[in-house]
């Protein structure tokens, strides 16, 4: 079955740096997505991503997020100057509409110092 | 407010057993209820999903779950629990496959 893949696994960083988070989608998909689960809670979701916009975004998804598919490959999260709740595991996700099923990575654990 | 409630954080059963995680949920419209399951490491497998039709949904690795209207429940059953069942199980609601609301999870534990 195809894989949706993510790197890094795991991720540490310091408060206030800049994170990158990068996907590669399965390739036939038209829609993105990240997910987040902080520990011991739910898994969330943050945005969602089509036709190279933005479709939907949450409340958690503030001006410190952004996301983009610069080449038409890569699918990347960015967290422009972290905080310690932003330590989370991060998942990416795809589809390609129609009803059918969607496909989550792996995920990338964010360690905020 | 919509939501996903899993009330079991985490079950134990010996290898052979019978197994039920519940799942209920609120929601305004008719929703699509999904099982996910997370192995260590890896990352969320759907299991199996409602849209319509049958309220008994056949899975993958012999899951089952019953959607019941009345009782806002979707509880996901296996008549004979394998070693490698053990993971943590995630019950999702939406209005499509995207934008999911998951619950809290499962974790499962098989005991030999």
């Amino acid at each position: 079955e195809p894989e949706v893949t993510q790197t890094p696994s795991h991720q540490v960083t310091q408060m206030g740096q800049e994170v990158i988070l990068r996907c590669v989608p399965i390739s036939n998909h038209l829609y993105f997505y990240w997910y987040r689960q902080i520990l011991g809670q739910k898994v969330e979701f943050l945005v969602s991503f089509y036709n190279n916009e933005i479709s939907e975004k949450s409340e958690i998804f503030d001006d410190q997020f952004s996301v983009e598919r610069p080449d038409g490959s890569n699918f990347t999260l960015k967290i422009r100057s972290t905080k310690l709740e932003d330590s989370a595991m991060y998942f990416c996700a795809g589809d390609r509409g129609l009803n059918e099923k969607l496909f989550f990575g792996s995920g990338t654990q964010l360690s905020v110092l | 407010a919509q939501s996903v409630t899993q009330p079991d954080i985490h079950i134990t059963v010996s290898e052979g057993a019978s197994l039920e995680l519940r799942c209920n949920y609120s929601y305004g419209a008719t929703p699509y209820l999904f099982w996910y399951v997370q192995s260590p490491g890896q990352g969320l497998q759907l299991l199996l999903k409602y849209f319509s039709g049958d309220t008994l949904v056949q899975g993958i690795k012999g899951f089952e779950a019953e959607f019941k209207r009345s009782q806002s429940s979707f509880n996901l059953r296996k008549p004979s629990v394998h070693w490698s069942d053990a993971a943590e199980y995630f019950c999702a609601v939406g209005a499509d496959t995207d934008k999911l609301i998951f619950g809290t999870g499962t974790r499962l534990q098989v005991f030999p």
